[in-house]
């Protein structure tokens, strides 16, 4: 099973907002609501920023925020800051042979 | 506080056997599924398996299936990760991860484990 598309970088300036698709089929993101989305900076775990598509943990800013249409999620990270600056991975729940799919990560670059 | 400490770095020869340890902390630890995730270096995150510690119910992905085992000791809280033959390919970064909401059968992932450095080298 092929892992999530993502773009490999997108970037914006402080204050900006950015998207980060996240690119599946009809088995995983187009028909569930397990869509999840983390952030990892260089040398550390990553951590959880957004579960079941659009609703976000305790403690995580209201800036990122996500969505889904169809066969695509999507990250948006509004009011950019230099501290995010990391990379970020979407997952969802699959009904392949496999039970979780991984997008490839995208470097989010503040300019 | 909700913690997963992992076991420290490994060093291994192709063809030597290793288990890396995942202890939690501040949850009811049969409550919540524990997920292994690979990050080979330079590379994305990748889905490995997962066990329900409540009673060792265990799924793995096609590329890991065979090849690893996941395993978990409930009186002392910890889940396991183990290979019988290591190979250079499976130098990476192992992170273990609790499933999310404090409940079994979600499918987010949160907290994670510091992650085990693993180098599969002769």
């Amino acid at each position: 099973q092929s892992a999530l598309t993502q773009p490999a970088s997108v970037s914006g300036s402080p204050g900006q907002s950015i998207t980060i698709s996240c690119t599946g089929t009809s088995s995983d993101i187009g028909n569930y609501k397990y869509v999840s989305w983390y952030q990892q900076h260089p040398g550390k775990a990553p951590k959880l920023m957004i579960y079941d598509v659009s609703d976000r943990p305790s403690g995580v800013s209201n800036r990122f925020s996500g969505s889904k249409s169809g066969n695509t999620a999507s990250l948006t990270i509004s009011g950019l800051r230099a501290e995010d600056e990391a990379d970020y991975y979407c997952s969802s729940y699959t009904t392949t042979n496999t039970l979780v799919l991984f997008g490839g990560g995208t470097k989010v670059t503040v300019l | 506080e909700v913690q997963l400490v992992q076991s420290g770095a490994e060093v291994k020869k192709p063809g030597e056997s290793l288990r890396i340890s995942c202890k939690a902390s501040g949850y009811s630890f049969t409550s919540s599924w524990i997920t292994w995730v690979r990050q080979m270096p330079g590379k994305g995150l990748e889905w490995m398996g997962r066990i329900d510690p409540s009673d060792s119910y265990s799924d793995y992905s096609p590329s890991s299936e065979g090849h690893i085992t996941i395993s978990v000791d409930g009186s002392i809280n910890t889940a396991y990760l183990q290979w019988s033959s290591l190979k250079a390919s499976d130098t990476a970064i192992y992170y273990c991860a609790r499933h999310g909401g404090g409940v079994s059968g979600t499918y987010y992932f949160d907290p994670w484990g510091q992650g085990t450095p693993v180098t599969v080298s002769s």
